[in-house]
């Protein structure tokens, strides 16, 4: 079974929008983290946020904020005010077996946006 | 800022030529992960080490693939024979246990084999 499930292969959303991007997850580790990335077209991965399984608030990190429906097992992206810099591959991933140690991320198969005009 | 460097950044090789693909973690990470991304597959996790020692390198095909930490500053991933199936982007990311929610990721190496 998919530990991480993106079922959007590509979205598109207008500049200065918002877009959310959606994640599901499946474990039954109490203690896991869920991360976003990003890569744009030169190819590199960007870490853009973080959400532990505890952590009571959702994660925000400037445009970015993390929508984490611990019930649901959802860990969606909301991006405020696009930019065309914002044009890239995202990706929702998981580290399961959190124990305080950097252990493996298992990442899902991506989500194409296009910032348009 | 600090980063993880990879090299070469693009290499085309010839089917049954060995690859060599290198990776220096950042100062004072422990953990180095090596992941593979194709169209197909996506981002697969192969190998991953911890302060050198190898904890999991179940996504690897052992018949070909080798991955080594012969110092805390170098990680290895190597391919012999190569195979055309092997073309993809190799990445290699490091993190620290003391910083579990950071993972670096180095540019990649573009792997071409004809």
């Amino acid at each position: 079974a998919q530990k991480i499930t993106q079922t959007q292969p590509g979205m598109f959303v207008q500049e200065k929008e918002a877009v959310t991007l959606d994640c599901t997850y499946d474990t039954s580790d109490p203690s896991y983290g869920l991360f976003w990335y990003k890569q744009p077209s030169s190819g590199e991965m960007i870490f853009l946020i973080y959400q532990g399984s505890y952590d009571q608030q959702n994660a925000t990190e400037g445009r970015y904020s993390l929508n984490f429906q611990k019930a649901r097992k959802s860990a969606n992206l909301v991006i405020s005010a696009s930019q065309l810099g914002d044009s890239a591959m995202y990706f929702c991933a998981m580290r399961e077996d959190f124990t305080g140690t950097a252990s493996k991320l298992t990442f899902g198969t991506g989500t194409r946006l296009q910032v348009t005009l | 800022d600090a980063r993880v460097t990879q090299t070469p950044r693009d290499k085309v090789t010839e089917m049954g030529q060995e690859v060599t693909m290198r990776c220096q973690p950042i100062l004072g990470h422990n953990t180095v992960f090596w992941y593979r991304q194709t169209m197909m597959q996506g981002l697969e996790l192969l190998a991953y080490f911890r302060n050198r020692a190898p904890l999991d390198d179940s996504g690897m095909p052992k018949d070909r693939f080798s991955a080594e930490m012969p110092d805390a500053t170098l990680a290895t991933l190597k391919i012999q024979p190569s195979e055309p199936r092997d073309s993809a982007v190799y990445f290699c990311a490091s993190g620290s246990s003391m910083d579990p929610y950071g993972y670096t990721f180095g540019s990649g190496t573009r792997l071409t084999v004809v």
